[in-house]
Parts: structure tokens; C-alpha cells; sequence
């Protein structure tokens, strides 16, 4: 599976649109990419998938661009209980592997 | 919604012990995943499970680890003679289908497991 990097962590602020990027040069056809959400103590949280182009959601959007060798993850006007760990994962469209989690993107939401 | 519970939420043991970790996946769910995560550290795979036997394992499962789904709701996951460094907070995870498009992972808040 192709391999993802994002940054170690990031600041925000309150009420601040926060945009986490990914990259996964190395995406094949079938891969998706899917992002959680990671709270100290908790299990991670699906947030978001897509495929290519732009999908929405309640919590947040997911920029796909058409080459697929990266993604952003947009949160907008993020409060304080939006600072977790957010991982971007790549999966293949098909079969049973198993999700393999990096170390993920730290964010931290300041008031 | 529904969820997936672990229990207990945080267990201590003696090294050298063996423990059993409980977990009740989503009902309609058919594949099953055990993960760690050491403090501090990335969550990790260890196991998945599908139409009762095991479908995929890293290389952390080795011999001390067992799974099984005893009946039709229970998913357990059992570390032989324990030792300090699977300390860990350890997560099941359940899925409607498997890991391809469309079928999030579903995590439980963990257990977390001291060894002493």
C-alpha cells in the first residue's frame, strides 16, 4: 500500500479553518483514502473517504486533486474539541487488508 | 449509534500471566480487528478476523496471542505469559464488510493493559 506523509502537528485557533495535507505518492487505482480522528484515550474515529475530487461531509470536506498522489483534509471553524491526531490512510478498493495507521498529524486548537 | 464495547476498560496483571481482553462488536458486522497502541506510540495492527478464523495478522501476533469469538457476540483476544512490553492500550475495531471502499473501521474506546 502506498505510503502517506503529513505533518507532525499543527496550531490552530478557534473559529480558524484548519487544512491537513497528505501525501501518498505512490497511490494505486484502487486505493482509497480515508482519514480519523484520534482523542487521547479513545479509539480512532472514521471521519472521512474519497476517491478523487471533493467529498463533504458533516464534520468535514476532503480535496482530492486529480492526480491522487496527496489530499487535504479541511475542518472548518474548529473548536477546541477538534485538537486530536488525525490519520490519513490509504486502502485498497477490494479485499481484506487491514488499515495501517502512521503517526499521524497532531493538531492542537488553541482558544 | 452503535458501538463497539471493550471490557474492561483497564486491566493490570502480573507478568507472566495470562489475560483475556473482551470485546462486543457491532452487531451486523462481519470482520473483526484487534489493534495496540503503546503510549505515545502509532496504533498497530495485530489481527483480523472474518467467518471465524483469522484473515490477516502482523508480525506482533506472534504465538503468545489468540483470538476467538466464542459465541455469536463476544470477540476476545488472549495474551499468554504477559510481559512488560505489551503494556498497551489495546482496540477492537469491527466492520460491516471488509476494509475496501465503503466500510469504515469502527473502533472501541480500548483497554488499556499495565503488566507489572
Amino acid at each position: 500500500l502506498a505510503k502517506t506523509t503529513q505533518p507532525i502537528s499543527m496550531d490552530s485557533y478557534e473559529g480558524q479553518e484548519v487544512n491537513i495535507t497528505c501525501s501518498h505518492n505512490n497511490i494505486a487505482t484502487n486505493d482509497y483514502i480515508t482519514w480519523y480522528q484520534q482523542f487521547p484515550s479513545q479509539g480512532p474515529r472514521f471521519i472521512i473517504q474519497g476517491y478523487k475530487t471533493k467529498v463533504t461531509n458533516e464534520v468535514a470536506s476532503l480535496f482530492i486533486p486529480a492526480d491522487r498522489k496527496s489530499s487535504t483534509l479541511s475542518l472548518p471553524r474548529v473548536s477546541l474539541s477538534d485538537t486530536a491526531v488525525y490519520y490519513c490512510l490509504v486502502k485498497r478498493g477490494q479485499g481484506r487488508r487491514a488499515l495501517t495507521f502512521g503517526s499521524g498529524t497532531r493538531l492542537q486548537v488553541q482558544p | 449509534e452503535p458501538e463497539v464495547t471493550q471490557t474492561p476498560s483497564h486491566q493490570v496483571t502480573q507478568m507472566g500471566q495470562e489475560v483475556i481482553l473482551r470485546c462486543v462488536p457491532i452487531s451486523n458486522h462481519l470482520y473483526f480487528y484487534w489493534y495496540r497502541q503503546i503510549l505515545g506510540q502509532k496504533v498497530e495492527f495485530l489481527v483480523s478476523f472474518y467467518n471465524n478464523e483469522i484473515s490477516e495478522k502482523s508480525e506482533i501476533f506472534d504465538d503468545q496471542f489468540s483470538v476467538e469469538r466464542p459465541d455469536g457476540s463476544n470477540f476476545t483476544l488472549k495474551i499468554r505469559s504477559t510481559k512488560l512490553e505489551d503494556s498497551a492500550m489495546y482496540f477492537c475495531a469491527s466492520s460491516e464488510v471488509g476494509t475496501g471502499a465503503g466500510s469504515p473501521l469502527h473502533f472501541g474506546n480500548g483497554t488499556r493493559l499495565t503488566v507489572t
